[in-house]
């Protein structure tokens, strides 16, 4: 499968614990994207990286929320002191520029959070 | 408000029947107009990708872009009951290649057999 992986599928977790995700682009993406998506709702932003750098953050990214991209190819997502709003699907996606269709952004399955 | 309005319906249709789906937009920077498929816990894949105004056409799905009235339309001919999904539009701006997507909020569509 050479698609965009994240893992777990699922987490569930008790208020105030932290969490990590990871997520594996593409080989060779050298864009990595995180939304988030509520029921209901269309993703939302998170951040982004090109390489190891990240470029852009939403303000819905708290002082809770952390990622990183250490070495330009996983990226993991960390929530800190999780909060029962925090739950929704995490999704990744990543892009490798320069293609006809420019930086079309492929998303992973996404991984499910349950915060209790 | 919202950048991107899109109807939520549900929309549920016989199989066979033509599809619309649409989405407004407020933000005039808007350049690249996407249409993303996504079914029940599952991760959004790209239907369709559209620049700026104009038509395209893809086996049974037509994308049209309207930026003078900032009005985006996807039109699935011949439905058939796996297209039932969540039909979600996207768009960015122009300018930089790469950015984030700016979603509407995803209209569900059912195709009964």
């Amino acid at each position: 499968d050479t698609g965009v992986s994240q893992d777990p599928r699922h987490k569930i977790t008790k208020r105030g614990q932290n969490v990590t995700f990871r997520c594996d682009p593409i080989s060779e993406h050298n864009r990595l994207y995180w939304y988030r998506q509520t029921l209901g709702q269309g993703p939302e932003f998170l951040t982004y990286f090109q390489n190891e750098a990240q470029l852009e953050k939403s303000r819905l990214l708290s002082d809770r929320f952390s990622a990183e991209r250490p070495k330009g190819s996983f990226s993991t997502l960390e929530i800190q002191r999780t909060e029962q709003g925090d739950s929704a699907m995490y999704l990744c996606a990543s892009s490798l520029p320069g293609q006809a269709t420019s930086d079309t952004q492929y998303f992973g399955p996404g991984t499910r959070l349950t915060v209790l | 408000q919202k950048e991107v309005e899109q109807d939520p319906g549900p929309l549920s249709v016989p199989e066979g029947a033509i599809v619309s789906l649409n989405c407004t937009y407020s933000n005039s920077a808007f350049q690249y107009f996407m249409w993303y498929r996504q079914y029940s816990r599952k991760g959004p894949e790209l239907l369709m990708y559209t620049y700026s105004s104009g038509n395209k056409e893809d086996g049974r799905f037509t994308a049209q872009v309207d930026k003078s009235s900032k009005y985006i339309s996807l039109f699935i001919r011949d439905s058939q009951p796996s297209d039932s999904a969540t039909y979600l539009c996207a768009m960015k701006p122009g300018g930089t290649s790469y950015g984030k997507l700016t979603f509407g909020q995803g209209t569900i569509l059912t195709v009964h057999p």
